[in-house]
């Protein structure tokens, strides 16, 4: 596709049920971020991937918290038993390789979690 | 810690005039700055960037400027117009950061008529 696609736009979860975010980035996009914007916050790292290799996941808050990326392109926010302090925009990026830092890396429009 | 810092989270300026965006870090080791612009229910987009060896970088109305010795960077739209009106976000990385952006809280520009 032309931009980087997030599924779903809003999500409503019950206190500790699992939900599952996903990304779609840009078609030939070799780096994938997941970053978490708290309200009236900037984002804020969570992981990396380039292809299929998690290269960094230290901003995950808990290990309930789990991204993949198995076969290089689509990948999946996983959260494992929510909390109220979990809800947040929760934001994909992806980038050519080599380019990130020239032209920065482009955003989807986000998944709205919301736990109740 | 905050490491990136946008001071201001608001800004209000005339069709026109300039608006002026400032950010201060505080990690020695970044050496790329970028600023992002937000529309309400979108994702941020890139806007301008500099690396740590240039202290000035230019495209069309908006420029942004690096003060390495203060750790300060800030963002310049001339004029400014009621399109402008968003969030803006200062982001920094270093070069063994992995591409990660560490980003400042925002500002919000409004423009007006």
């Amino acid at each position: 596709g032309a931009g980087v696609s997030q599924s779903p736009r809003y999500k409503v979860a019950k206190r500790g049920q699992d939900v599952a975010l996903r990304c779609d980035p840009i078609s030939g996009h070799v780096s994938l971020f997941w970053y978490q914007q708290a309200l009236g916050q900037g984002p804020e790292f969570l992981t990396y991937f380039q292809n299929e290799a998690q290269l960094d996941k230290s901003g995950l808050p808990s290990d309930r918290f789990f991204a993949e990326r198995p076969e290089g392109s689509v990948s999946t926010l996983k959260i494992q038993r929510t909390q109220q302090e979990d809800s947040a925009v929760y934001l994909c990026a992806s980038s050519d390789y080599g380019t990130t830092l020239n032209y920065g890396y482009t955003f989807g429009s986000g998944t709205r979690l919301t736990v109740v | 810690d905050q490491q990136v810092k946008q001071n201001s989270p608001s800004l209000s300026v005339q069709e026109g005039r300039i608006s002026i965006l400032n950010c201060d870090y505080t990690n020695s080791m970044f050496d790329y700055f970028l600023w992002y612009k937000k529309y309400p229910a979108e994702g941020p987009t890139f806007l301008i960037s500099i690396s740590s060896i240039k202290d000035k970088n230019e495209d069309g109305r908006f420029t942004v400027f690096l003060n390495k010795s203060a750790k300060h960077l800030s963002l310049h739209i001339v004029p400014s117009q009621p399109g402008d009106s968003a969030v803006y976000f200062c982001a920094a990385s270093g070069s063994n950061a992995g591409n990660m952006l560490t980003f400042g809280g925002g500002t919000r520009l409004m423009v007006k008529p």
